[in-house]
């Protein structure tokens, strides 16, 4: 079993619709992580989160650490939304990353 | 601007040939980090660097070796004792303290070996 599970693998949409990817870890974490990749291959982090809730834009991303659960969450997702997101979580105490192997997201007009 | 930067984007090696890849920041981050990516699994540690002249392997470091004889570069040598060395790699970043937690990554570089 992965210590990072993230749900969907693969996620269609339409354009304005909400919606929701979801990791699961199983090892203690300093933070988790929710990054974005584009079909170019260059990844971008959108949060870095220890507890509770953020929010950037459209992009809205909770952790419950009793649960060991995330969520990332897009509002009135579009067309240029679509990428392939990826959960990671720091190690308790190291500097390591473990990575999900992400969620592909496609959103069509 | 600040970034990093990985040359080239594509690169196409003959089978037991040694190849470099390159790794350049300008954010002053003391941590850098290499990674491998192969379709359907998630990013794995090759090698790592907390400070200039030191270097850890990660979890997968066998047929790769590194050097970090200056802050800003950090490259990484594809040797013919790597199996299966066609992947996406991707080197990345992070200040030291408590935001080492935070990673910066480079657009990546796609290898492939015939």
């Amino acid at each position: 079993k992965n210590e990072v599970e993230q749900s969907p693998q693969n996620l269609t949409a339409q354009e304005g619709e909400f919606i929701t990817i979801n990791c699961s870890y199983s090892v203690g974490i300093s933070a988790l992580h929710w990054l974005q990749q584009h079909p170019g291959g260059g990844i971008v982090s959108l949060f870095m989160l220890s507890s509770g809730k953020k929010k950037h834009g459209r992009l809205i991303a909770t952790i419950n650490i009793q649960e060991k659960h995330s969520s990332l969450h897009i509002t009135a997702s579009h067309p240029r939304d679509s990428a392939v997101y990826i959960c990671a979580v720091s190690i308790y105490n190291t500097d390591k990353l473990i990575f999900g192997t992400g969620t592909r997201l496609q959103v069509f007009p | 601007d600040g970034g990093i930067t990985q040359s080239p984007k594509y690169l196409f090696r003959k089978e037991g040939q040694n190849v470099t890849l390159s790794c350049e920041q300008n954010l002053n981050h003391d941590a850098m980090y290499w990674y491998r990516q192969d379709p359907g699994q998630g990013l794995r540690l090759i090698y790592y660097s907390q400070i200039v002249n030191d270097f850890q392997k990660g979890d997968i470091a066998e047929g790769y070796s590194v050097s970090r004889e200056k802050k800003e570069s950090f490259p990484l040598t594809v040797t013919s004792a790597q199996k299966n060395p066609t992947a996406f790699y991707l080197c990345a970043s992070s200040l030291p303290g408590q935001l080492r937690y935070e990673q910066y990554f480079g657009p990546g570089t796609r290898l492939t070996v015939t």
